[in-house]
């Protein structure tokens, strides 16, 4: 199957920082990223949809100016978690779907974060 | 909006044993499809096996099969012979069959152990 990346795999920051995280489709064109996050033990969250060169479009409840989402080109989106706090600890997964109904989504192997 | 629910939060199995991981979900469309991904300790999301909603044949690959009841609305893995490479947390998903839909709604997932 395809190949997603995300860098870096953990993270740990203090609290106030910002933290950017990547995701890259590394042999195939993405027209379409997701972002997840993932508590332990629990299910993906859903948090924002990406299209390539349009604004990422926000699940209910998660803020877009705290979690600013970059998809600017077809193999790379970014997630960067702003003035982050010890509640942003998490789990991020990133998924990359090329264009059409039937291609399915690719997962990336995630990204641990923690804030002090 | 759709729905995916699974039902056993653990479930656990013998080595060269047979296992099945429910799962029902509940949509209003007719067409759509469902996966089964996998998630080991490693977290990343491996992809089972998947089946469109307007195929009567049950998918199969290698010792995963499911059981697909449209008129049930209930999706179930069956996994044959278990191994212990087999040991993760098991999600089942939803998508849509619409061009524009492309996100997965996950259930809460079951964690499978293997027993040796």
């Amino acid at each position: 199957g395809a190949v997603v990346s995300q860098h870096p795999s953990r993270v740990i920051c203090k609290s106030g920082t910002s933290v950017k995280i990547e995701c890259r489709s590394l042999d195939f064109q993405a027209t379409t990223m997701f972002w997840y996050r993932q508590f332990p033990k629990k299910s993906l969250m859903l948090m924002a949809t990406s299209n390539e060169g349009s604004k990422a479009t926000y699940e209910q409840g998660v803020e877009k100016d705290k979690f600013l989402i970059n998809h600017a080109s077809l193999t790379l989106s970014t997630l960067t978690v702003t003035s982050a706090h010890p509640e942003d600890s998490s789990f991020y997964i990133c998924s990359a779907k090329a264009g059409g109904p039937y291609n399915e989504q690719f997962f990336g192997p995630g990204t641990r974060l923690t804030v002090l | 909006a759709q729905t995916v629910t699974q039902s056993q939060p653990e479930m656990s199995v013998q080595e060269a044993e047979t296992v099945t991981l429910s799962c029902t979900y509940d949509t209003s469309e007719s067409d759509y499809y469902l996966f089964w991904y996998k998630q080991p300790p490693s977290r990343q999301m491996i992809l089972v096996i998947r089946q469109e909603a307007y195929k009567q044949q049950n998918a199969t690959e290698n010792r995963f099969s499911v059981n697909f009841q449209k008129a049930a609305k209930s999706f179930s893995l069956k996994i044959s012979d278990s191994q212990l490479g087999d040991a993760a947390m098991y999600f089942c998903a939803y998508r849509t069959f619409e061009t524009s839909g492309s996100r997965l709604t996950f259930g809460e997932g079951t964690q499978l152990t293997v027993n040796p």
